[in-house]
């Protein structure tokens, strides 16, 4: 079975500051695929980042990047120069025809 | 616009009156899949659909139905409605292995 855990529920940054976001996840596929989505209070599902697993190289998209660990099993975000409008809850999610959720993680941003 | 239509955004109903909530996609996606989301839970997986005619259980699917007649609609039905459905229903498609595209979310209440 496939699972995915975000260890932390909470987390808070202050603006133009740089935070991480833990998540771990367990799978015996050799194919997949793991993201990071966003949920802004207007409850919208945003893609943030992709990274395939085939992929050394850790992806990257402006402010966000990932630090994929393959053999640890771990995949955490990190946001760069953080702005309000990043507060929200974070899904990490992974899988291969079948996408598992993690459980969320709430960011707030003090300005 | 490419998109991902759920309808309707808000839902109260009561018990045992039965219910569908509508899906729509207009970007030929193969792939398409009902979430519930619960606080301190994450998204969890009703039902999906590989293709026309094809669906299968995801790990929540008691007291739910999906059909998948046509390729861009992917209804969810609750035949008999309990509280304990009272959720964020979000409708997700995709193409392989391309990121889920998420419809806006459905808040249903059952009392």
């Amino acid at each position: 079975a496939q699972t995915v855990t975000q260890s932390q529920p909470e987390m808070s940054v202050q603006e133009a500051e740089t935070v991480t976001l833990s998540c771990t996840y367990d799978t015996s596929e050799s194919d997949y695929y793991l993201f990071w989505y966003k949920q802004p209070p207007s409850r919208q599902m945003i893609l943030v980042i992709r990274q395939e697993a085939y992929k050394q190289q850790n992806a990257t998209e402006n402010r966000f990047s990932v630090n994929f660990q393959k053999a640890a099993k771990s995949f955490s975000l990190k946001i760069s120069d953080s702005q309000l409008g990043d507060a929200a809850m974070y899904f990490c999610v992974g899988g291969s025809e079948k996408l598992v959720f993690g459980k969320g993680m709430k960011l707030t941003v003090n300005p | 616009e490419a998109q991902v239509t759920q309808n309707p955004r808000y839902l109260i109903t009561v018990t045992g009156k039965k219910l569908t909530v509508t899906c729509s996609q207009n970007m030929n996606h193969e792939y398409m899949s009902w979430y519930r989301q619960d606080p301190g839970l994450g998204l969890r997986q009703i039902y999906y659909s590989m293709n026309v005619e094809v669906t299968d259980k995801g790990d929540v699917p008691e007291g739910y139905k999906v059909s998948r007649k046509e390729k861009r609609n992917f209804p969810l039905i609750l035949e008999s409605p309990s509280p304990n459905q009272t959720s964020l229903y979000f409708c997700a498609s995709s193409l392989g292995n391309s990121p889920l595209h998420f419809g806006n979310g459905t808040r249903l209440t059952v009392t």
